[in-house]
């Protein structure tokens, strides 16, 4: 099994609500990974989590918020967004170690009104 | 900081042709990750290589880790409609943390039918 499963897959949300993206691998892989993507642009990293903590934040705005309840799981939220953080957000997991292979979910197309 | 150049930006074939494509960076990679992404979905971890001067296949692909270990290529023989996508080069960044990967900004193809 090298599945990454998003959801949602679509989530279309105002600038004052709550919402949360989940990711959920089951490959045993111990790192996990946010990254946001703009169209036609490359994936941009925003957060990785290695063995269940924050390892990077790439100085990410506090308005998105991870989560990493067990090493399977994996949460972003988010909070009072503006209209340009719309995009593609994918969700990655890979083993540790020398093994830099990242396994991508299939997103969350994010669009904020 | 570490930047990866992509050439060509974009390819516009004929179904049957071959395909090659390329990845260069100023600063030494000790592993270069192939991704292919369709539209709306999470990049496809394509090869993965290693180590200076490997040669990896997975199918109709074929990926080359430069002996330099500061290029990749990655070539597609017989190209057919579903290669359609973009390709993006990445390896682990040198500095630091090195679960962040460096991506190129991808090489858009389109297969004519």
């Amino acid at each position: 099994d090298t599945e990454v499963t998003q959801t949602p897959k679509h989530l279309v949300m105002g600038m004052t609500n709550k919402k949360s993206l989940k990711c959920e691998q089951h490959m045993g892989h111990r790192a996990m990974y946010w990254y946001k993507q703009k169209a036609k642009k490359p994936p941009e990293l925003m957060f990785v989590y290695s063995y269940e903590k924050l390892s990077i934040n790439e100085s990410v705005p506090s308005r998105f918020s991870p989560e990493c309840p067990n090493s399977s799981l994996l949460n972003l939220h988010l909070h009072a967004l503006q209209p340009e953080d719309s995009a593609l957000y994918l969700c990655a997991s890979s083993r540790t170690g020398t093994a830099y292979e990242a396994f991508f979910g299939q997103g969350t197309r994010l669009t904020v009104v | 900081g570490q930047q990866l150049n992509q050439s060509p930006q974009s390819m516009f074939i004929q179904e049957g042709e071959d395909v090659s494509m390329n990845c260069t960076s100023s600063s030494i990679f000790n592993t270069w990750l192939w991704y292919k992404q369709d539209p709306g979905e999470g990049p496809v971890l394509l090869i993965a290589l290693y180590k200076a001067g490997e040669l990896t296949s997975n199918g109709r692909l074929t990926a080359q880790f430069g002996i330099t270990r500061k290029d990749s290529f990655l070539n597609i023989s017989a190209s057919i409609p579903s290669d359609v996508g973009i390709y993006f080069c990445a390896g682990p960044s040198n500095a630091g943390n090195n679960r962040k990967l460096i991506w190129g900004l991808g090489t858009s193809l389109a297969v004519n039918p």
